[in-house]
């Protein structure tokens, strides 16, 4: 299993840009998330999915926007990039949207993300 | 403030040396608390997790304690090795206006040759 995959590994955006961060794993997990990382804070939910057709808001979702019309595919776009949303974002899944102990969530490798 | 505190922020060591990474957390109440490394350029992998009822749960060279009393859990490192050069994150889980999983900075630990 390649387990969660994102893409791209690096981008930099001009302020009004817009793009889209791919992300997609192979484990068939229903519960899908995307999280930004900034120095000195903890990663922070952006939005979430509980399944194919299934999406809410986490804690800063503002600029973002989610879909996810299958069970592998979660990608996140930004509408018209700002420098505030330079960060590194990781996608994860895991197998249920409660949280049961046994039901870790695997991270992909990150993109970073700098907007100028 | 922070629901989830780690400290400290970062901390050098000597290959071969023990040490100590802190976690204070506010969530309550408190479903369970995870532990990730997280390798420069990676994203985090769980090292443990433990819910309420257990106070001690290792990995290897990992071991993480929990006081739930005291809301405080600790990573205790064992003879350290180059590798264990990374970034840790403490993660609880709780009820804080619904339930939430909630993440610290992080601890950047630096281990020397």
């Amino acid at each position: 299993n390649a387990g969660v995959t994102q893409t791209p590994k690096f981008q930099v955006l001009k302020t009004g840009q817009s793009m889209t961060l791919q992300c997609a794993q192979d484990m068939n997990h229903e519960y899908m998330s995307w999280y930004r990382q900034d120095p000195g804070m903890g990663l922070r939910l952006i939005h979430y999915s509980v399944g194919a057709g299934i999406t809410d808001q986490g804690e800063v979702p503002n600029g973002y926007n989610v879909s996810r019309s299958t069970t592998e595919d979660f990608p996140l776009r930004l509408l018209s990039a700002a420098p505030s949303q330079t960060s590194v974002y990781f996608c994860a899944s895991k197998h249920g949207s409660g949280g049961a102990p046994a039901d870790t969530q695997y991270f992909g490798p990150g993109t970073r993300l700098t907007v100028l | 403030k922070n629901q989830v505190e780690q400290s400290p922020q970062s901390l050098i060591i000597l290959e071969g040396k023990n040490c100590t990474l802190q976690c204070n957390y506010t969530v309550s109440p408190f479903s369970n608390l995870r532990w990730y490394k997280q390798d420069t350029g990676r994203g985090p992998v769980s090292l443990t997790i433990m819910t309420f009822s257990e106070n001690t749960k290792s990995n290897g060279r990992y071991t993480a304690t929990l006081d739930a009393d005291t809301k405080q859990s600790s990573l205790h490192i064992t003879a350290s090795q180059l590798s264990d050069s990374a970034s840790y994150i403490c993660v609880v889980r709780g009820f804080t206006g619904g339930f939430k999983t909630i993440f610290g900075a992080g601890t950047r630990l630096f281990v020397k040759a």
